[in-house]
């Protein structure tokens, strides 16, 4: 079954601007990954936080985690164009990870 | 570094009818895993190998769906016969042994059943 659910499932934006995706998930996870696909193309990943992290960042990404609230959260900051894509959030344990339903985002120019 | 390799990209059949599916995984990459995502959703794990044998095949639908990794490295995926239901995307990631949660995805191969 899918672990992780994101939240809004479709984001349209104006470049320049910051864009917010949340993740929850229901069981105890050892990490949290977010993934990036382009239309047409494999899942690309971007960033991985651990269960006993708080906050990470990496480039113009920053992803949150609360264990206490089974929840995560994506920023992306100064989007770009290049930025459209679906955004999935993946939980990890068990040595398999487990994909939410994923993210629309839509960077207009 | 060249990254996991699927085959065909894309593939068009009809019901009732057979396919078949080909990835090669990162050299050295001890773990296999084949995903089905259906549009608008995200991947769903079909099937987990290391080295040759089988480690996760729960959500693999056994009546129709079969895989195979002889030698260790490359696996196929076999479909038999095709449902409307199993137009997907497959896509196959690869991993290290012990870093399962690092996964190497390769571009996917899109199925459409008519």
């Amino acid at each position: 079954s899918q672990q992780g659910e994101e939240d809004p499932q479709a984001l349209s934006i104006q470049e320049g601007e910051n864009a917010t995706m949340n993740c929850s998930y229901k069981t105890s996870i050892n990490n949290l990954q977010w993934y990036r696909q382009n239309s047409g193309r494999g899942l690309v990943h971007l960033i991985l936080i651990r269960s006993n992290e708080r906050e990470k960042h990496s480039g113009r990404l920053r992803v949150t985690l609360d264990t206490s609230k089974k929840s995560s959260s994506l920023l992306i900051t100064a989007s770009r164009a290049a930025d459209t894509a679906s955004y999935f959030c993946a939980t990890g344990g068990n040595n398999r990870l487990a994909f939410g339903k994923g993210n629309q985002v839509v960077v207009i120019p | 570094e060249a990254g996991v390799a699927q085959s065909p990209r894309y593939k068009i059949i009809e019901k009732r009818q057979s396919v078949a599916f080909w990835c090669n995984p990162i050299s050295g990459h001890a773990t296999l895993y084949w995903y089905q995502q259906i549009l608008g959703q995200g991947p769903k794990l079909l099937i987990q190998f290391q080295n040759n044998g089988v480690v996760d095949d729960s959500q693999l639908p056994k009546d129709r769906f079969s895989a195979e990794r002889l030698k260790g490295v490359d696996s196929t995926l076999k479909i038999q016969p095709a449902k409307l239901e199993d137009s997907a995307v497959y896509l196959c990631a690869s991993s290290f042994l012990g870093d399962e949660d690092t996964q190497y995805f390769g571009p996917g191969t899109r199925l459409t059943v008519l």
